[in-house]
């Protein structure tokens, strides 16, 4: 049983659409970061969320940390083919950092 | 800076052999972290390092596997005798941790195939 649950799994979209993918437990986390993995290549942090309620926005993409510290989003407004890739979710648990199994999106042109 | 290092990025073997694997982590960082990554099971946290000591083992499979870091700069993670289920993307990741954020940064993996 994963720490942390992503969802969708597999997400396949239109260039243009608007998308969100999750990320929750049951446990309360310090700190959740989100990674972007592209194929060959290591996980790369797109930001990092430390209070309950907080949202940060990233040109296109807006990551918000739940109020209880749970779980967190990731919207993505207008999805372009450079979006393709793993996204993962990873919370700070127990002095090291805990990663979900990831929601692969995938962006047509 | 290079980022993270890691060697060597592709590994076959057949099964039995033993294999090495090794990472040079950015200079200045203090922790150190070794992960298995599958379709199946996802990115796995195996061992990680702290000032060069390991912290937490408990994700390392069984006693086939084991991990040194004999300096900052360097660690290898060794399996002895490998078996087909190995069959992963290892990646290595370093981090300094900073007012209790830890940013990990990771390197490009190796690819293991086991026969």
């Amino acid at each position: 049983t994963q720490l942390l649950e992503q969802s969708p799994q597999f997400l396949s979209i239109q260039e243009g659409e608007n998308l969100t993918v999750y990320c929750n437990s049951s446990s309360v986390f310090s700190s959740l970061q989100w990674y972007r993995q592209e194929p060959g290549e290591g996980p790369v942090l797109l930001v990092t969320v430390v209070t309950g309620g907080e949202v940060k926005k990233l040109k296109r993409l807006t990551f918000q940390f739940g109020d209880a510290r749970k779980d967190s989003s990731l919207h993505i407004t207008a999805a372009q083919p450079g979006d393709t890739g793993l996204y993962l979710c990873a919370g700070a648990y127990n002095n090291d950092m805990r990663f979900g199994a990831g929601t692969r999106l995938t962006v047509k042109p | 800076d290079a980022g993270v290092i890691q060697s060597p990025r592709h590994e076959v073997t057949e099964m039995g052999q033993e294999v090495t694997l090794r990472c040079k982590p950015i200079s200045g960082h203090d922790y150190l972290f070794w992960y298995r990554q599958t379709m199946m099971r996802g990115l796995e946290l195996l061992i990680y390092f702290n000032n060069n000591v390991p912290i937490d083992d408990s994700g390392m499979p069984e006693d086939r596997f084991s991990a040194k870091m004999p300096n900052a700069s360097f660690s290898t993670l060794k399996i002895q005798p490998s078996e087909p289920r190995d069959s992963a993307v290892y990646f290595c990741a370093s981090s300094l941790w900073t007012s209790g954020v830890d940013t990990q940064y990771f390197g490009p993996g190796t690819r293991l195939t086991v026969l």
